[in-house]
């Protein structure tokens, strides 16, 4: 199968750290990815990590990717305000292109 | 910065129409593709093109719909005889054919069947 999960919700205050989680089925990834989208606008790709990476900094996101447990996550450092969306991870196939997304998780930042 | 874009953002139709969704992508990018969100549901694939020929399609892409590059910026998705299920918002995305598979997004067409 191809599913992609992440829990729906977190709620965390500004000038925190948020991690938003994400598990898969299947492990023939090559590359996966964070897709932010706020809301009325489309999907905004933040970042990606290759398969055979355990870890990938980028600003204020970090990736970390467990290959063994299949999971995946997105750690935003020093959140705002402005971060609050609904982030989605996803995954492809090994050598295909179609994007598979989790369901997403809305990301609420408290003043 | 290059973005992708989509007309018309709100598309209203009668069931059983034929509707055009059309986006416009990264100028330099070959690989286009067609996605679709069911409101409350997962983003969901529904076809890649590249090439001027589709190189991936999902079960949802049946004949009712179809993919065009009528000209060197436009591509477009015909959906020929609407079904309520079809009401969703539609988005386009493009990327490079480097292997990283980067797809940058359109904002997206909401598409409303009655």
């Amino acid at each position: 199968g191809e599913d992609v999960e992440q829990s729906l919700f977190l709620s965390v205050r500004e000038g925190d750290s948020s991690v938003i989680n994400c598990t898969y089925t299947d492990s023939s990834s090559t590359y996966l990815y964070w897709y932010k989208q706020e809301p009325g606008a489309g999907l905004q790709l933040l970042t990606y990590i290759f398969s055979n990476m355990d870890m990938k900094q980028d600003q204020r996101l970090t990736v970390l990717l467990n290959k063994k447990d299949k999971h995946l996550s997105l750690r935003i450092a020093d959140t705002q305000t402005g971060d609050s969306a609904i982030y989605f991870c996803a995954r492809a196939d090994t050598g295909r292109r179609a994007l598979t997304f989790g369901s997403g998780t809305r990301l609420q930042v408290q003043p | 910065e290059p973005e992708v874009t989509q007309t018309p953002s709100h598309q209203v139709t009668q069931m059983g129409q034929e509707v055009i969704l059309r986006c416009v992508p990264i100028s330099n990018h070959l690989y286009f593709y067609w996605y679709r969100q069911i409101l409350g549901q997962k983003v969901e694939f529904l076809v890649s093109f590249y090439n001027n020929e589709i190189s991936e399609k999902s079960e949802i892409f049946d004949d009712q719909f179809s993919v065009e590059r009528p000209d060197g910026s436009n591509f477009t998705l015909k959906i020929r005889s609407t079904k309520l299920e079809d009401s969703a918002m539609y988005f386009c995305a493009s990327s490079e054919t480097s292997g990283t598979n980067e797809q940058f997004f359109g904002p997206g067409t909401r598409l409303t069947v009655l």
